[in-house]
């Protein structure tokens, strides 16, 4: 079975830009939540997807927002970047909200 | 808000040793403990607990949770190389449907 995949792995922007990252989960998993590691902040939770409803967010301010398909994969989108976006950005998926999450292999954002 | 705290945060050990990771948290309606590994890449899932008392194995990991006294622990036995990493312990709460994360423990083997 496929693990979970995210596109782009590597991007590079500007501030003032915007980023679209996609992520697509395990086949069958309904629930895909995103993640932000820091070195700082380590992993913290951005929002969470189930059926293509938001269901929990995360404390991140509003520039960061994502939606999710009828065939769960998701997108997320950060605006107006600031250098204190560059990070990990996780995808995770899971087959209910509370199961097991298995994790993508990231995409990595440089804001400069 | 969940709290997860683990302990130490970095380890240093030689091959063939045997580690003790710590985990302790604080929830206010608590569903499960997840166990992860981190390369330098995504967390890999090693095991999730919801029961206490309940050991988990796999291979040389294993894992236990304690509800009354709020932890839970990793250990890896005959360490290897291959098993330097960090290893995150993560909440899952019904209060909150996210996985709060703590700091991780940064481990290390020595050949």
């Amino acid at each position: 079975k496929a693990g979970v995949t995210q596109t782009p792995r590597y991007l590079i922007k500007t501030r003032g830009q915007q980023v679209t990252l996609s992520c697509s989960p395990i086949s069958g998993h309904r629930s895909v939540s995103w993640y932000q590691q820091t070195p700082g902040q380590g992993l913290q939770f951005l929002f969470e997807y189930f059926s293509e409803t938001q269901r929990n967010k995360g404390n991140f301010p509003g520039r960061f927002s994502g939606r999710q398909f009828s065939n769960s994969r998701s997108e997320m989108n950060v605006s107006t970047l600031e250098l204190g976006d560059s990070a990990l950005y996780l995808c995770a998926s899971s087959r209910e909200t509370y199961n097991e999450q298995f994790f993508g292999p990231g995409t990595r954002l440089t804001v400069l | 808000e969940d709290k997860v705290v683990q302990s130490p945060l970095s380890l240093v050990v030689h091959e063939g040793d045997t580690v003790t990771l710590n985990c302790s948290y604080e929830v206010t309606n608590f569903r499960s403990l997840l166990w992860y590994k981190q390369e330098k890449k995504a967390p890999t899932f090693l095991f999730m607990l919801t029961s206490s008392g309940i050991e988990k194995k796999s291979g040389r990991l294993s894992s236990i949770l304690d509800k009354k006294e709020l932890f839970s622990i990793l250990n890896i036995t005959a360490t290897q190389t291959g098993d330097s990493a960090v290893y995150l312990c993560a909440l899952s709460s019904g209060s909150a449907r996210q996985l709060t994360f703590g700091s991780g423990t940064q481990l290390t083997v020595l050949p």
